[in-house]
């Protein structure tokens, strides 16, 4: 059974830093790329990053270019997502995702880590 | 970015309504379209992928048609769990990007 689970959510102020953990299991992590979406309170949902499953490619949302990190450790099965220079648009729930194929739809989510960013 | 809209963005009916919500990419996307269905406080789930294949597992009664631009999601006949928020989405090219969503609710 595939399970995604996130980690590493919480409260931080604008201009602070946070990363976000996806621990994965069920499925051979690393034929497999992987995504994080968002989702800010009462709003549709937002492609935030996608990473390959080598972890070589990495691609990022416009909005959280130069600020957000995406990586994972194969060995770890686990994936990565660091947040700096948060801003209060960044609060929402960020769901990680698997690739059902590289770069594609989204067969699989976690159950989603609430971000909240605010003084 | 290609951007994705939506429509109706939302609307009410009743259990047994056949009902088609409309998808359009800014820019053509062959049939690399997936819909989602998600329900509140609930993780999205994968409906349907490459405009008209059915997830294993998801009822017969959704179906999903379209290529380039235009995009089609069709519950035959509304059951009470699917009264939810629908997205569509395009993974042809980075940034993939989601349609706005549609929510379907009880008239």
């Amino acid at each position: 059974e595939v399970q995604l689970l996130e980690s590493g959510g919480g409260l931080v102020q604008p201009g602070g830093s946070l990363r976000l953990s996806c621990a994965a299991s069920g499925f051979t992590f690393s034929s497999h790329a992987m995504t994080w979406v968002r989702q800010a309170p009462g709003k549709g949902l937002e492609w935030v990053s996608g990473i390959s499953g080598s972890g070589g490619s990495a691609y990022y949302a416009d909005s959280v270019k130069g600020r957000f990190t995406i990586s994972r450790d194969n060995s770890k099965n686990t994936l990565y997502l660091q947040m700096n220079s948060l801003r209060a648009e960044d609060t929402g729930i960020y769901y990680c995702a698997k690739d059902a194929n590289s770069g594609s739809y989204f067969d699989y989510w976690g159950q989603g880590i609430l971000v909240t960013v605010s003084s | 970015a290609i951007r994705m809209t939506q429509s109706p963005s939302s609307f009410s009916a009743s259990t047994g309504d056949k009902v088609t919500i409309t998808c359009r990419a800014s820019q053509g996307i062959t049939n690399y379209l997936a819909w989602y269905q998600q329900k509140p406080g609930k993780a999205p789930k994968l409906l349907i992928y490459a405009a008209s294949t059915l997830q294993s597992g998801v009822p017969s009664r959704f179906s999903g048609s379209g290529s380039g631009t235009d995009f089609t999601l069709t519950i035959s006949c509304l059951q009470s769990e699917d009264f939810a928020t629908y997205y569509c989405q395009q993974y042809y090219s980075y940034p993939f990007t989601f349609g706005p969503g549609t929510k379907v609710d009880i008239k």
